[in-house]
């Protein structure tokens, strides 16, 4: 069964960065991009950023520019996302979520990790 | 920037219906997709291209787009159904994706 599997929390100062990993299984990882999309607390869900697994092709929100890397290690089926210069209002939950295409639906989630951003 | 429009708070009583809409300029001209989050838990998506449902994801859970409003419909609503409910999109303008603000649906 398709599965995406995340690093685990992360507790991280002001201006320093975080890397999160996202690990597939179940399905051919080149076959479908992945996406990441964060969600502060309380509040709604935020696009980040895109990887064309097959190419490493990215798209990056244009608030984050600058400050977002999406990689992949396609050996391991692993996909990851940098975050850097990091502040108070980064503290969210991370997810990552596999889609067929940039237009198509989110079908399959990592269970999220929390980064905390606190000095 | 494209903006998705979504209603606050949706309340319903059980075995009704919600509708719950998603607003934006031509969102007719979009493939809208629709996810449910319960507290604490990863989005699920419960409708993909405006109306398909995935596998498992019950008939009640229907969906429509035209003009400027999409609209995800859930019959017959059960307890169960409570959750956050956001509409997202591809912003071909923009190459960004796009979620709407999110709606609370409560089952009084």
């Amino acid at each position: 069964q398709v599965q995406l599997v995340q690093s685990g929390g992360e507790v991280k100062k002001p201006g320093a960065s975080v890397k999160v990993s996202c690990k597939a299984s179940g399905y051919i990882f080149t076959s479908h991009g992945i996406s990441w999309v964060r969600q502060a607390p309380g509040q709604g869900l935020e696009w980040m950023a895109w990887i064309r697994t097959y190419d490493g092709n990215t798209n990056y929100a244009q608030k984050l520019q600058g400050r977002v890397t999406m990689t992949t290690d396609t050996s391991t089926s692993t996909a990851y996302m940098e975050l850097r210069s990091l502040r108070s209002d980064d503290t969210a939950v991370y997810y990552c979520a596999r889609a067929r295409g940039v237009t198509t639906g989110f079908d399959y989630w990592g269970q999220g990790t929390l980064v905390t951003v606190s000095s | 920037s494209y903006v998705l429009t979504q209603p606050p708070s949706v309340s319903v009583a059980p075995g009704k219906t919600a509708r719950i809409t998603c607003g934006g300029n031509n969102i007719g001209d979009k493939s809208v997709h629709w996810y449910q989050q319960r507290p604490g838990q990863a989005p699920v998506l419960v409708i993909y291209y405006d109306s398909a449902r995935p596998s498992g994801i019950p008939e009640r859970f229907s969906g429509s787009n035209s003009g400027n409003t999409a609209t995800l419909t859930i019959s017959r609503v059960e307890a169960g159904d409570e959750a956050d409910y956001y509409c997202q999109v591809w912003d071909s303008s923009s190459d960004h994706v796009v979620f709407g603000g999110g709606t609370k649906l409560t089952v009084l």
